[in-house]
């Protein structure tokens, strides 16, 4: 099956700072989406970005699905901003998978006042 | 718009016991989703459905069984709890044929002592 990684698994920023997280996949996707984890274990979906750019307020995502990676990009970094980040992607190998998500083991980000 | 709703969302059983966690969702949607997620790691897909009457295995099934009698509903049976189902459990859902993210409910933690 297709394989995820995210890079890199732990982060650990000053409040305000920029950051970008990396999302590689092993195979043609026809979902892509960016999940954030709460400290309460919610799963808040950030972006559905299977191609392309997409921005919501210090967030923005950027899919280059040609070259099979995923960009996360968080600027200005608040507390609320800590958690764990979530890449998961649906294949299309030759046929439909129903929209099955494989996830990466995704990145914790700590943000310190 | 309740979007998906999971029942319970704390759980402990003892080993030997079975139990059923609910999922239901209001947006008419074709497919469902029973994902784990164990400490430290990413989601895995236990179960899906495409719809009423129509369910395959994911990742991880072993230990479970799920029914889907309507398209609403999508719960995921335990029969005999085991110290390994230990886990937070997600429900998800998907509009068929849509360029559309997958919801996801707020999950059931369940531990198994």
């Amino acid at each position: 099956g297709i394989q995820v990684e995210q890079s890199p698994p732990d982060l650990i920023l000053q409040e305000g700072a920029n950051s970008t997280l990396r999302c590689n996949f092993s195979d043609s996707v026809n979902n892509l989406q960016w999940f954030h984890q709460n400290p309460w274990g919610q799963l808040i979906n950030l972006f559905y970005i299977p191609s392309g750019t997409k921005q919501n307020g210090r967030l923005s995502a950027t899919t280059v699905a040609t070259e099979r990676y995923s960009l996360l990009y968080i600027s200005s970094s608040q507390t609320t901003d800590s958690g764990v980040y979530f890449c998961a992607v649906a294949s299309l190998p030759g046929g439909t998978s129903y929209g099955k998500l494989t996830f990466g083991q995704g990145t914790i980000l700590t943000v310190h006042p | 718009n309740a979007g998906v709703t999971q029942t319970p969302k704390f759980r402990i059983l003892k080993i030997g016991q079975s139990m059923t966690l609910q999922c239901t969702q209001d947006m008419n949607h074709n497919y469902m989703y029973w994902y784990r997620q164990d400490p430290g790691m990413g989601l895995k897909l236990i179960y899906y459905s495409v719809g009423a009457g129509i369910t395959d295995k994911g990742e991880v099934p072993n230990g479970y069984n799920v029914s889907r009698s309507t398209t609403e509903d999508f719960p995921l049976r335990l029969e005999l709890a085991a110290p390994s189902q230990t886990s937070v459990y997600f429900c998800a859902s998907l509009e068929s044929g849509s360029n559309q993210p997958q919801h996801f409910g707020d999950g059931t933690r369940l531990s198994i002592l």
